[in-house]
């Protein structure tokens, strides 16, 4: 069974940099079958994808975030990150981490959600 | 900017049958976009339903089930139950590593 949790900051201030991180557990995290990612849900919205990582480090992003977003992976630690920055009231949402499983093409794994405020 | 298209909202009633669809703004869904879908309730983890166009996830019940109706992907669910009211949400895979979602069917069973 995989696990994934997120941590990190749950309020950030605008125009600074939101980061967080996703710890996993079980399952093999460099299997070539995965991609690591970010899928986040402002409060009453939908899902919006952000991005994946692999565990090579070859990351894609959502073009509308493209130019502020970072995914890196550290696979000592079985962790991937996202940096957001010069955040915006707009970027307040739960943050979700998630396995995308390439053998069935689907997002199988989340974690719970981290709620991320922007706010002065 | 590709646009992954929901209805906003859908209501059943219980026993009964509903189709919800996911469509693209400029062309048609295919099962070659992996088309996926991930049911919500409030405040709770999204949860895997149906992945590549018609396969259920380990445990979904066999009442929801996965298509490809004319140019959009469809989630049927047959026979609903009350626990079914939740967000649906589709996921398409438009390759080059970019993954969209739709923007929800809100679902209400009454």
């Amino acid at each position: 069974q995989v696990q994934l949790q997120e941590s990190g900051p749950g309020l950030v201030k605008p125009s600074e940099t939101l980061s967080l991180t996703c710890t996993v557990s079980g399952g093999s995290f460099t299997s070539s079958s995965n991609s690591w990612g970010w899928i986040r849900q402002p409060p009453g919205q939908g899902l919006e994808w952000i991005g994946t990582v692999s565990s090579s480090g070859t990351s894609y992003s959502n073009p509308s975030l493209k130019s502020r977003v970072t995914i890196s992976v550290d696979t000592s630690k079985n962790q991937f990150s996202l940096r957001l920055t010069s955040v915006t009231a707009a970027d307040t949402a739960v943050y979700y981490c998630a396995r995308f499983y390439w053998n069935d093409v689907s997002i199988d794994y989340w974690g719970q959600g981290a709620l991320v405020t922007v706010s002065s | 900017q590709t646009v992954v298209t929901q209805e906003p909202s859908f209501s059943v009633s219980p026993g009964g049958t509903v189709t919800l669809t996911c469509g693209l703004s400029s062309g048609s869904v295919s099962t070659g976009y992996y088309p996926s879908w991930y049911q919500q309730t409030p405040g709770q983890t999204p949860r895997t339903l149906i992945y590549s166009t018609i396969t259920r996830s380990s445990g979904v019940p066999d009442r929801f089930s996965g298509s490809i109706l004319g140019n959009k992907a469809a989630l049927t669910i047959t026979g609903a139950q009350a626990d079914d009211e939740s967000d649906y949400y589709c996921v398409l895979y438009m390759g080059s590593g970019v993954w969209v979602f739709g923007g929800g069917t809100k679902l209400t069973v009454l």
